[in-house]
Parts: C-alpha cells; sequence; structure tokens
C-alpha cells in the first residue's frame, strides 16, 4: 500500500515560471513532512519541511503548502531554474516511534530555458 | 567536513551470493537508516539503528540484517542475493531520533545482482 504518492511521473517548466510538484498521502498519522530533491549519482538532498500543524512553510524560492484535509501537499519553485531540474521526493513521518521516512516514487523536473 | 560516506560505490554481484556495504556517519550524529531504491521508485526503508541499537527494520526479509558500531558507523547485510535486490542502497544518518533532527544521505552504493 503507497502512503505516500506523487502521481506526476514529470514536469517540465520554462526556466523563471512557477514550478509546482503534487504530493497526496494516506496515512493522517502522518506529522512531519520533507521534500527531497535528488540529482544523478548522488543521494537524496533536504529541501525543506513542514509541520503537521502548519498549512505553510517558505524558504527563499521554496513553499510547501499542507492542507491536511485533502491529506495533499504541494512544493512551489519560483522563480524556476535550470540548476532546480532534478528528481523531487516527498516523504512523511509517522508521529511516535522512530523516524522511519515514506516516500513518494517521485517527480523528475526538467527546468528549460 | 565529512558527509555521509558510503563504501563502495558500485558493485556487481552474482546470486546467491553475500555483499557488504558500510556506512560512515557525519560526525556526532548517533543514527543511521538504510534505504533500498529500486529504479523508478522511491527510498523505502529497510533499518534504523540509534545508539548501536535497532529501532526499527521496515518489510524486508531476514536475508538483510545491519548492525552500528561503537563508532556510530554502520554496515548493511544481505545474503543469499536475488535479482531483485539490485538497486541503490542509501545510508542516512541524524543527530538523534526524534522528527527535529534531520537525515543526511550519502551518495549511496549501487548493487548490481547478475
Amino acid at each position: 500500500d503507497q502512503q505516500v504518492k506523487q502521481n506526476s511521473p514529470s514536469l517540465s517548466v520554462q526556466e523563471g515560471r512557477i514550478s509546482i510538484l503534487n504530493c497526496d498521502y494516506t496515512n493522517s498519522m502522518f506529522d512531519y513532512f520533507l521534500w527531497y530533491k535528488k540529482y544523478p549519482a548522488e543521494g537524496p538532498t533536504f529541501l525543506i519541511s513542514i509541520s503537521s500543524i502548519k498549512d505553510k512553510n517558505e524558504d527563499g524560492r521554496f513553499t510547501v503548502f499542507l492542507n491536511k484535509s485533502a491529506k495533499h501537499l504541494s512544493l512551489h519553485i519560483v522563480p524556476s531554474q535550470p540548476g532546480d531540474s532534478a528528481v523531487y521526493f516527498c516523504a512523511a513521518i509517522s508521529a511516535g516511534g522512530y523516524n522511519k521516512l515514506i516516500f513518494g516514487a517521485g517527480t523528475r523536473l526538467a527546468v528549460h530555458p | 567536513d565529512a558527509g555521509v560516506t558510503q563504501s563502495p560505490t558500485h558493485l556487481i554481484k552474482t546470486r546467491g551470493q553475500q555483499v557488504t556495504l558500510r556506512c560512515s556517519p557525519i560526525s556526532g550524529h548517533k543514527s543511521v537508516s538504510w534505504y533500498q531504491q529500486v529504479l523508478g521508485q522511491g527510498p523505502q526503508f529497510i533499518f534504523q539503528y540509534y545508539e548501536k541499537e535497532e529501532r526499527g527494520r521496515g518489510n524486508f526479509p531476514d536475508r538483510f540484517s545491519a548492525r552500528q558500531f561503537p563508532n556510530y558507523s554502520s554496515e548493511l547485510n544481505v545474503n543469499a542475493l536475488l535479482l531483485g535486490d539490485s538497486a541503490l542502497y542509501l545510508c542516512a544518518s541524524s543527530m538523534g531520533e526524534g522528527t527535529n533532527y534531520g537525515y543526511t544521505f550519502g551518495s549511496g552504493t549501487r548493487l548490481t545482482v547478475v
């Protein structure tokens, strides 16, 4: 059972425009959400996170929005840059216990000039 | 500052063989987790160790085992390799266990089973 879903395997955006990456989850016990970026031949790099008690977190060009009632979160990148081209993973952590990250399948973002 | 280091970076093994993957966490980090990433999928949790104790185990068969050493480095062992074990194995380290601590991933070990 896929508890974290990224339904768009790929996204293509023009440089300077907004990139919106989406993520849906099924487990209401998730209390923390993270976005990771991954370049080929590298490990995932932490990008931004949000606690379940918030609905928005912003860090520079990156903003994550959380809609708990819809069990949906999104990552906005504005403005998009060619260096943002990578695979983006949404991940979630359950309340209590150890910090097991549950990842979505990822969305490949291509930012073209 | 050295990040999370994993060795080897690549290796090729034959079905039925055994493999040991190694991970050195960031200095000061006491928690190490292992993930398996199959092509086209997100990383899947295998193990977490904190202060040398197993704190969690994912849905993987007993062929997978791990341990953490007094210096907080870790090894992941996989016995009786199957073709389906071919994947990128990622190690992540963290200072502690709570959600306040971020995870830093290594670049991974690419295992190919033939």
